[in-house]
């Protein structure tokens, strides 16, 4: 099973929708979680940390449920410029190694 | 200027040469690593160095050699290239300060084809 998984989508959705992605982990010793973002054939750049309480960004938020190993992220009212690739990072306690989903496409049409 | 310089950006090249990416850094920090990303497999961790004198393997080592010759440069050796190395490498860096500092910074990827 590989240690973080995400649904690979790609998740098409209409401008001014609202769409949720989540990402799964099986090591329960991780400690520090992370959204990235990936333009197509560009550097992937942070998104957002998540934080224990859950944190919001304008239009993104991100949620951690510790007990089930999960993390999400909630875009609301999608815009053209929010399509690419939302990667989901996970850190173990004692590593500085940040571990990569393989990421989920979103796609927002007009 | 990028915090993170990737040099080629673009390369080809043919089976059995050496070929060597480099990556330099000026956010001052201590902890590099080199990643292959091909198509949905994600991002795979190939080397990673958190000092001058530290070289750690990674997930997919096989092939590959690293060398750290100071703190802001990291670089990446292929000793005998192959077709299934044909991928986009991204170094990337951590190490800041505060609650965050495990974020990674990334170049802006080299592209390598072999032929």
């Amino acid at each position: 099973r590989k240690e973080v998984e995400q649904d690979p989508g790609p998740f098409n959705v209409p401008e001014g929708a609202t769409v949720a992605f989540n990402c799964t982990y099986s090591n329960s010793a991780s400690q520090s979680f992370f959204w990235y973002r990936q333009d197509c054939r560009k550097e992937p750049k942070l998104l957002m940390s998540v934080y224990s309480s859950g944190n919001e960004d304008g239009r993104f938020t991100a949620q951690l449920n510790r007990a089930s190993q999960y993390i999400s992220l909630l875009i609301r009212d999608s815009k053209l410029s929010d399509s690419a690739t939302y990667l989901c990072v996970v850190r173990t306690g004692g590593s500085y190694i940040p571990t990569f989903g393989r990421g989920t496409s979103l796609i927002v049409h007009p | 200027d990028a915090d993170v310089t990737q040099t080629p950006r673009n390369r080809i090249t043919k089976t059995g040469k050496r070929i060597m990416l480099e990556c330099s850094q000026t956010k001052g920090h201590d902890r590099m690593y080199w990643y292959r990303q091909d198509p949905g497999l994600g991002l795979r961790l190939i080397y990673y160095s958190f000092d001058v004198k530290d070289i750690n393997k990674g997930e997919i080592s096989d092939g590959y050699s690293v060398s750290r010759q100071a703190q802001a440069k990291f670089s990446l050796s292929l000793e005998s290239a192959i077709p299934n190395q044909t991928a986009l490498y991204f170094c990337a860096t951590s190490g800041g300060q505060g609650a965050d500092d495990t974020e990674a910074f990334f170049g802006q990827g080299t592209r390598l084809t072999v032929v």
